[in-house]
């Protein structure tokens, strides 16, 4: 069963034109839920941890969001630079320790 | 600061036969990640250390892939033998493993990856 889910798949912006991709996951006692960035032919980059419901960061265009059941990341005004992949994760408990869980990723493309 | 390093960044290989990837954590971060990213799927644990010793390999496809973190330090992942579906990045993240934390609840610093190619 899949404990993180990302949509959309795949997301087209106008630039300027603001949007928000969607990150929810299943998995109980939340420990962080982070957001990634990664550009083709790179590893994951990191933006942002959340931590608990109704904790806010931002970082330039990007504003993280979360609540007990999913997190957003919204992009105001995006520009093309900001084309890339951007993966949500959060840690799956697996016996005494935790594992680091992907979702598949919403690939974002912003046309000039 | 200096990164993560991997080696190599490409690797083509026939099915059957093996290949070794190396990865050089930031210094002085205590836990190493392996991951295997498909494309157009998010990444996948492998294997996790923390120091020289496993923390979680439950995702390892043991019959073929190992790793080892000797000395606390560099790791390898090894595939031996290869097959066709291990086509696929292979990654490799460190993290601080800030005190008081559990491991795989830590910021994660990515290396670019290791692109394999099974023939």
């Amino acid at each position: 069963e899949d404990q993180v889910t990302q949509s959309p798949e795949a997301l087209r912006l106008q630039e300027g034109e603001s949007s928000s991709l969607n990150c929810s996951y299943t998995v109980s006692g939340l420990r962080g839920l982070f957001w990634y960035r990664q550009d083709p032919g790179k590893g994951p980059e990191f933006l942002f941890t959340l931590y608990s419901a109704g904790e806010e960061k931002e970082k330039e265009r990007l504003k993280a969001t979360l609540t007990k059941k999913e997190s957003f990341l919204h992009i105001t005004a995006p520009k093309p630079e900001d084309s890339a992949t951007y993966l949500c994760a959060v840690p799956a408990p697996s016996g005494g320790s935790y594992i680091p869980t992907f979702g598949r990723g919403t690939s974002l493309i912003v046309h000039p | 600061e200096a990164g993560v390093a991997q080696s190599p960044r490409y690797k083509i290989i026939e099915k059957r036969q093996s290949v070794a990837f190396w990865c050089n954590p930031i210094s002085g971060h205590a836990t190493l990640y392996w991951y295997q990213q498909i494309l157009g799927q998010g990444p996948k644990l492998l294997i996790q250390f923390q120091n020289n010793g496993v923390v979680d390999d439950s995702q390892l496809p043991k019959d073929r892939f190992s790793a080892e973190r000797l000395k606390g330090v560099d790791s390898t992942l090894k595939i031996q033998p290869a097959k066709l579906e291990d086509s696929a990045v292979y990654l490799c993240a460190s993290s601080l493993q800030t005190q008081g934390t559990t491991t795989g609840t830590d910021t994660q610093y990515f290396g670019p990856g290791t692109r394999l190619t099974v023939l």
